[in-house]
């Protein structure tokens, strides 16, 4: 079946504390995204990555790190300078100009 | 600038009854167009999409969509609400070579018996 994973569901952060959210497809795409929900303000574009070593901020990109060693995999790192970081967290990949989005993960702060 | 506006932040309407939901965009070339569902806790799926070609769109759970260049609008229809509709509906807006695609700040939609 083809898609896109992300892992895990929900996550917990302490303070002070990096996590780092993973987003797999087997789509075969080169372009990938991640974008932060919160109530009431629809997707807000974190990183994207339009081919393998190579990614650029979105809007707002501060207290987030990326990497894209794989065309399969593009995990986000929240770092500890992001002082408010709960939130869903959905990634997407894009197939022609369409994007297809994951489940989503939760991220809340302990 | 690239902006997609969903003027009702939520709509109720009763199940069986007739649904529209409105989307205007802005965007300088030839727009690529897209509504999205997201039911809570989950990702977004995709309903239908628009690129060229016949301006009314047809898509999945009985949706369809009409693309007005003179209005910039792409509103979203369907003749007949069932409850598992009850979700969240985002337009979106991109573009040929473009590598961002344009959310509208979605539109909640509630059903009543």
């Amino acid at each position: 079946d083809g898609g896109i994973t992300q892992s895990p569901k929900y996550l917990f952060r302490k303070e002070g504390q990096n996590v780092t959210l993973s987003c797999e497809q087997n789509l075969n795409h080169d372009a990938m995204y991640w974008y932060r929900q919160d109530p009431g303000q629809g997707l807000r574009l974190i990183y994207y990555s339009q081919i393998v070593n190579d990614f650029q901020k979105g809007d707002i990109a501060e207290g987030y790190s990326v990497s894209r060693e794989k065309k399969e995999s593009f995990p986000l790192t929240v770092t500890s300078a992001q002082k408010n970081p709960t939130a869903f967290y959905l990634c997407a990949s894009k197939g022609g100009e369409t994007q297809y989005f994951g489940p989503g993960t939760r991220l809340l702060v302990l | 600038a690239q902006s997609v506006t969903q003027p009702d932040i939520h709509i109720t309407v009763s199940e069986g009854a007739s649904l529209e939901l409105r989307c205007n965009y802005s965007y300088g070339a030839t727009p690529y167009l897209f509504w999205y569902v997201q039911s809570p806790g989950q990702g977004l799926q995709l309903l239908l999409k628009y690129f060229s070609g016949d301006t009314l769109v047809q898509g999945i759970k009985g949706f369809e969509a009409e693309f007005k260049r003179s209005q910039s609008s792409f509103n979203l229809r369907k003749p007949s609400v069932h409850w598992s509709d009850a979700a969240e509906y985002f337009c979106a807006v991109g573009g040929t070579g473009g590598f961002k695609t344009i959310f509208g700040a979605g539109t909640r939609l509630f059903v009543k018996a």
